[in-house]
């Protein structure tokens, strides 16, 4: 256990919807990183958030938009949903976001019908 | 601009054989580099990681991985398979100290089996 946590574990979907993925990093780590892993794709980074502030972005699409709040936990927000998103999103966090190692939570499996 | 290439998707070794995983790197500057593993349906658990301080760098479960900057490469190696070691590995890069942002990239994966 990683101690890095991810709500839901499972999410179903039809296309055009809008779904918000939930991550609590580990007690005392500031930074939050976002990452999409896909059969096509691979794990490809999405965005990094540091103590509520965006750090860095990656090939996130414009549907997509995260944030981080003041307990430090973050969330993913993806929006008019297609096909293609369907994914496993992967949530990882560090003290500070430098070279310290990232901690990985379990993941969402998003499915996308 | 940093990249990772694992060589073979799907690696399959008898138990008790050496494990040898490939990667190579490409960055434009001095990197950080990791090896993490996933078992199935859950997240990635890091195996070890090289930070410009020894070039062999030992790991959990007995894996270990040597930094060649010459050949840059970074291979996964453990002298005897087990069972449990069957798993997908995914070699990953980061810039080292000065860079703003400390994102990892990721190679595709080889996916491993030990057969019986």
């Amino acid at each position: 256990d990683s101690g890095v946590t991810q709500t839901p574990k499972h999410l179903i979907t039809a296309t055009g919807q809008r779904v918000t993925l939930r991550c609590s990093p580990r007690s005392g780590d500031l930074s939050v990183y976002w990452y999409q892993q896909s059969l096509d794709q691979g794990l490809q980074f999405l965005i990094q958030y540091y103590n509520g502030e965006e750090r860095a972005k990656g090939n996130i699409l414009e549907r997509f938009s995260a944030q981080q709040f003041p307990d430090l936990h973050s969330e993913l927000n993806l929006s008019s949903l297609e096909l293609g998103d369907s994914a496993l999103y992967f949530c990882a966090s560090n003290p500070a976001g430098g070279t310290d190692t990232q901690y990985f939570g379990p993941g969402t499996r998003l499915t996308v019908l | 601009a940093q990249s990772v290439t694992q060589l073979g998707s799907h690696v399959s070794v008898s138990e008790g054989a050496l494990v040898l995983l490939r990667c190579n790197y490409s960055s434009s500057v001095p990197p950080y580099l990791f090896w993490y593993v996933q078992y199935p349906n859950q997240g990635l658990q890091l195996l070890l990681k090289y930070t410009s301080a020894a070039t062999l760098v030992k790991g959990i479960n007995g894996f270990e991985a040597e930094f060649k900057k010459s050949e840059t490469s970074f291979h996964l190696t453990k002298p005897s398979a087990h069972m449990s070691d069957a798993a997908e590995y995914f070699c990953a890069v980061s810039p080292g100290r000065g860079a703003g942002s400390y994102q990892l990239t990721f190679g595709k994966g080889t996916k491993l089996s030990v057969i019986p």
